[in-house]
């Protein structure tokens, strides 16, 4: 069964500094991949995905991820974060199949500092 | 646009008792989830469709049960409630062609005493 591991629960870092947020991914075909982030009483949205060809996709709000298929990864990144960026991120991947279903990781909470 | 719509946002019931949840969308999509959302956990899959008159499990679908009579909504109900279904629950759509964006409903936050 496929499996999306978030390697971090909580990322604290101060604003305009540059952040990572890791994910790691199971399987052994072809994945979808996806970042979703959370604001504080809201649903899910859209931050990017990578579907096929480059391997690094870039977003809304500066983030880009790179999709590496070596290491079963899909790192979530910006080279600057503000303050309206704390939030939590969830890496996710679709399993084979067009039935659309998301496997979710355990989120990441990432704290900006003033 | 109301986009995803969850009634209602905020409930609190005894355990033993039962209640629905709605979601209806207004996007004409085709697939439609119920997913809850805990603590360390992310968001698990309780229940899905497909399609108006479909439903099919998740990864969670114990206790649980669903139904899409009509193409715009998607009920998730609980038969009988116990403190283990605490949790904010959100229900998402998509269309039928393509993969990636699900559109969220903004989450029902659920407490069983």
């Amino acid at each position: 069964a496929q499996s999306v591991t978030q390697l971090d629960s909580q990322v604290p870092v101060f604003e305009e500094a540059p952040v990572e947020l890791r994910c790691n991914y199971s399987s052994s075909v072809s994945v979808y991949l996806f970042w979703y982030v959370q604001y504080p009483n809201q649903g899910l949205q859209l931050l990017l995905k990578y579907l096929s060809g480059s391997t690094l996709v870039k977003g809304i709000n500066g983030f880009e991820a790179e999709f590496n298929k070596s290491q079963t990864s899909f790192h979530l990144r910006k080279p600057s974060v503000h303050i309206s960026d704390t939030a939590e991120y969830f890496c996710a991947v679709s399993p084979s199949g067009n039935t659309g279903k998301l496997i979710f990781g355990q989120g990441t909470t990432l704290q900006v500092k003033p | 646009n109301a986009g995803v719509t969850q009634t209602p946002k905020f409930r609190v019931l005894k355990t033993g008792q039962s209640m629905t949840l709605l979601c209806a969308q207004d996007m004409n999509h085709e697939y439609m989830y119920w997913y809850r959302q805990d603590p360390g956990m992310g968001l698990r899959l309780i229940h899905y469709s497909v399609g108006e008159g479909t439903t099919a499990k998740g990864e969670v679908p114990d206790g649980y049960n669903v139904s899409r009579l009509k193409k715009q909504n998607f009920l998730l109900g609980l038969e009988s409630a116990a403190p283990s279904q605490t949790s904010v629950y959100f229900c998402a759509s998509r269309p039928d062609r393509g993969y990636g964006e699900l559109f969220f409903g903004e989450g029902s936050r659920l407490t069983v005493l």
